[in-house]
This record gives structure tokens, sequence and C-alpha cells, in this order.
């Protein structure tokens, strides 16, 4: 699986856009990259995937460049609640279980 | 539906006993999967089970057994305790197939060896 970096952390205004990035420069044409969150004390809780095109759901966008050599989740409208380490994984399409998280971005919302 | 849960929420053990954490899910899923955190650190996969009588070793397996009778259960048993054991463990689940690798994690188990 591709290695990903992310900065450690991000301060974000209350009700403002949130935009995290991750870096994925050795990213196979067949690895998704996947974004989960981690509210202290509690279990990682998945928000988003994508291959090639930008992803939307209910909680996040999720935009990938051209080369897909990076990306970036976009929280629109963050708020308190949204304050959690976040994971940017790549895991290639298939086989196993070995999701590999790294130590993320502690992505801090104040008011 | 529970989702997956996990018990006991905390444990303290001695150097040297042994003992199993529960992980259940009711969500028909293949795969479950147990991690553990560490302080400051990433997740990092212990052992893993995509399917009943079948499991396979992670990242850490050292120290730790796992069995799969039955879809829903997958228990974590620490065979000798040692300090070095003293973490959060997660469990996971999701379903098989392609491109699907949406995990659901459950609450966690604080464990403390001393």
């Amino acid at each position: 699986d591709a290695k990903t970096t992310q900065p450690p952390s991000m301060d974000c205004a209350e009700g403002r856009a949130a935009n995290l990035p991750c870096n994925h420069s050795t990213i196979s044409g067949n690895e998704y990259v996947y974004w989960y969150r981690q509210i202290h004390s509690q279990g990682p809780q998945y928000i988003i995937h994508g291959l090639k095109n930008n992803e939307t759901n209910e909680m996040a966008s999720l935009i990938i460049t051209e080369d897909r050599k990076s990306s970036t989740l976009i929280l629109p409208h963050a708020t308190l609640r949204d304050t959690a380490v976040y994971y940017c994984i790549v895991r290639v399409e298939g086989g196993g279980n070995k999701l590999t998280f790294g130590t993320g971005t502690q992505l801090k919302v104040e008011l | 539906n529970a989702g997956v849960t996990q018990t006991p929420k905390f444990q303290v053990l001695k150097t040297g006993q042994s003992m199993t954490l529960q992980c259940a899910q009711d969500m028909n899923h293949e795969y479950m999967s147990w991690y553990r955190q560490d302080p400051g650190m990433g997740l990092r996969l212990i052992h893993y089970s995509v399917g009943a009588g079948i499991t396979d070793q992670g990242e850490v397996p050292n120290g730790y057994n796992v069995s799969r009778s039955t879809t829903e259960d997958f228990p974590l048993r620490l065979l000798s305790a040692a300090p070095s054991q003293t973490s959060v463990y997660f469990c996971a689940s999701r379903v098989a197939g392609t491109g699907r690798y949406e995990q659901y994690f459950g609450p966690g188990t604080r464990l403390t060896v001393t």
C-alpha cells in the first residue's frame, strides 16, 4: 500500500471550511484513497473514499488531484464536534484486511 | 443494530495473566480485525479474519491469539500479559467485496498490564 503524508495538526474556526491535505505520491492506479477520523477515546469512523473522481457525501467532500498524487478532505462547515484526528489511507482494491493507519492530522475546531 | 460491540471497556491485568477480549458484530460482516493503539500513535493491525474458520496475522501478532468460529464473534486472547501490551484495543468489521473498505469500529477496550 502507498505511503501517505499528512500535517500533524491544523486549526479551523467553527463554521468555516476545514481543508485537510494528504500526499500520496507513490499511489498506484488501483489504489483507493480513504479517510477516517477518530474522536478522542472513540473508535475510528469512516468518512469517505474515492479512486479518481471527486466524491461528496453527507459528511465531507474528497478532492483528488488529476495525477492522484494528493487529495484534500473538505469539511464544509466545521463544528466543535469535528475536532478529531483525521487519517488518510491508501488501499489497494481487493485482498485482505490490512488497513494501515498512520499518525494522521489532529484537527482542532475552535470558536 | 448494535454494530460492533466490545467487552470489557476497561481491564487491568498483572504480568503473566491471560485473558480474552470479546468482540461481536451483528451486521453479518465477513471481515473482522483487531487493532491496538498506543498513545500518540496510529492503529496497528494485530490479527484479522476474512470469514469463519479463517484467520491471519497482521503487523504485530506476537503475544496474541485469535479464532473465528462464527461470523459474529472474533475474540482476542492474550496468552501471558506483558506491560508492553498496555494499549487500547479496537475491533472492526466490514463487508467483503472489492472497493468496500469502510470498516466499522467498536468503542475499544482499554487494557493496562502492571
